[in-house]
């Protein structure tokens, strides 16, 4: 398996622009998850999906964060007008309920720069 | 609100000692908690998961313990090699599938 992929890697943009990360989760998992990282608050959950739905969406910071997952390969996290401040890294995590518990599997990440 | 803390400071030690990472929790009784690794430039890796009702869980070189009474548990390496250089994050389940993740503790084996 090729494991949790997101694109682009790499993301510089200017403050207003609007900015979509992508990822795709590993084939068979049912659960997905957003965080973002940065030195000052750490690896922070945005948001995460069961079976495409969106479960718990209370980290996502305002309005001008959303995410989608119109089906089970595919997943995007929207930030509409990017601010300097969401200067982070986005990953993707994947998991699968087999066991009760929500061992993740993390992406490479989307180092995002906001001008 | 649930709170998680682990070592701020980076951990120096020697090759071939035992490294002894520290996470500890308040404010909630989780059913699990996680160890992950996590390399510069790449996301976190699964290493460990134990269960409330364990105490201690094993795999190769690593050990973690499970003090569900003093709301902590321990990430032990030994025999450290300078490639088990890494973050290591601790995780706690706050119920369904949500996860909260600690800082982090910044571990350098020296050679």
């Amino acid at each position: 398996d090729a494991g949790v992929i997101q694109s682009p890697r790499h993301e510089v943009t200017e403050m207003g622009q609007e900015v979509t990360l992508r990822c795709k989760p590993i084939s068979g998992h049912d659960y997905l998850f957003w965080y973002r990282q940065t030195m000052m608050r750490g690896l922070e959950l945005l948001i995460y999906f069961n079976n495409n739905v969106p479960i718990d969406d209370s980290g996502m910071p305002e309005d001008r964060f959303s995410a989608k997952m119109p089906n089970a390969s595919f997943s995007t996290l929207k930030i509409q007008p990017s601010e300097p401040r969401d200067s982070a890294v986005y990953f993707c995590a994947s998991s699968h309920r087999d066991t009760g518990t929500d061992t993740q599997y993390f992406g490479p990440g989307t180092r995002l720069t906001v001008l | 609100s649930q709170k998680i803390e682990q070592n701020s400071e980076a951990l120096n030690i020697q090759e071939g000692k035992t490294a002894t990472l520290t996470c500890n929790y308040t404010n909630y009784s989780p059913a699990y908690l996680q160890w992950y690794r996590q390399d510069p430039g790449r996301g976190p890796v699964f290493l460990l998961l134990i269960r409330e009702n364990e105490k201690e869980k094993r795999k190769e070189r690593l050990k973690v313990t499970f003090d569900t009474t003093l709301k902590q548990s321990l990430f032990h390496i030994t025999a450290s090699q300078p490639a088990d250089s890494a973050t290591y994050l601790c995780a706690l389940n706050t119920g369904g599938f949500k996860t909260i993740f600690g800082a982090g503790t910044r571990l350098f084996v020296k050679a």
